[in-house]
């Protein structure tokens, strides 16, 4: 089963206004990432947050953490058109694995 | 470009067959991993190799190998391929690996498999 779940799984916005996107996930983590993929190409790494930070900033990105209710979430400030894209987190549990889950991700649409 | 090369970018191939998909990891990245994405899915991670070794297996098909070479390139063999098969297949690559995973992956383009 997937370890993170993204949502909304879909998003529909006006170009300016702000999206959030959440990510839940089930056990203990390391770390936590999100990645940006247009359709049908590969994915980029947006943001890395380690699970002793609560809040990371990268230009109009905002990710926070809270590790006590195991979810994360992805904030995108004044979204532009070429924001349009899927959106996912991606886990590193701890105890060992050396991988990453990827969620579902969020289909994000923004409206010009 | 990303600096993880994939190849082909497309394949088309028929039920029963076997093909073999290439990755160049990023220069100076030893650690290689490889996911399958379903039309409307997330990823599914397949197998990982660090500096030639492998690190950890998901969800892969006993009809599917990898393997990471000297160089550190790595190929992913399907065979007996289904049309379930027919995917998204993407390599990514990172510096170090786990926990010492600093930095994200830096995905390659992806390879696109259409069993027919």
């Amino acid at each position: 089963s997937q370890q993170g779940e993204e949502d909304p799984q879909a998003l529909s916005i006006q170009e300016g206004e702000n999206a959030t996107m959440n990510c839940s996930y089930k056990t203990s983590i390391n770390n936590l990432q999100w990645y940006r993929q247009n359709s049908g190409r590969g994915l980029v790494h947006l943001i890395l947050i380690r699970s002793n930070e609560r809040e990371k900033h990268s230009g109009r990105l905002r990710v926070t953490l809270d590790t006590s209710k195991k979810s994360s979430s992805l904030l995108i400030t004044a979204s532009r058109a070429a924001d349009t894209a899927s959106y996912f987190c991606a886990t590193l549990p701890t105890g060992g694995t050396y991988k990453y889950i990827f969620g579902t991700g969020t289909r994000l649409k923004v409206l010009a | 470009d990303s600096g993880v090369t994939q190849t082909p970018k497309h394949l088309i191939t028929a039920t029963g067959q076997r093909v073999t998909l290439r990755c160049s990891p990023r220069s100076g990245d030893l650690s290689v991993y490889w996911y399958q994405q379903s039309l409307d899915q997330g990823l599914q991670f397949l197998i990982q190799y660090y500096n030639g070794e492998e690190r950890a297996k998901g969800n892969i098909l006993e009809r599917f190998s990898a393997q990471q070479f000297p160089d550190l390139h790595s190929e992913l063999n399907l065979s007996s391929l289904e049309l379930g098969d027919s995917a998204l297949y993407f390599c990514a690559s990172s510096p170090r690996t786990g926990v010492f995973a600093n930095y994200g992956y830096t995905f390659g383009s992806g390879t696109r498999l259409t069993v027919v």
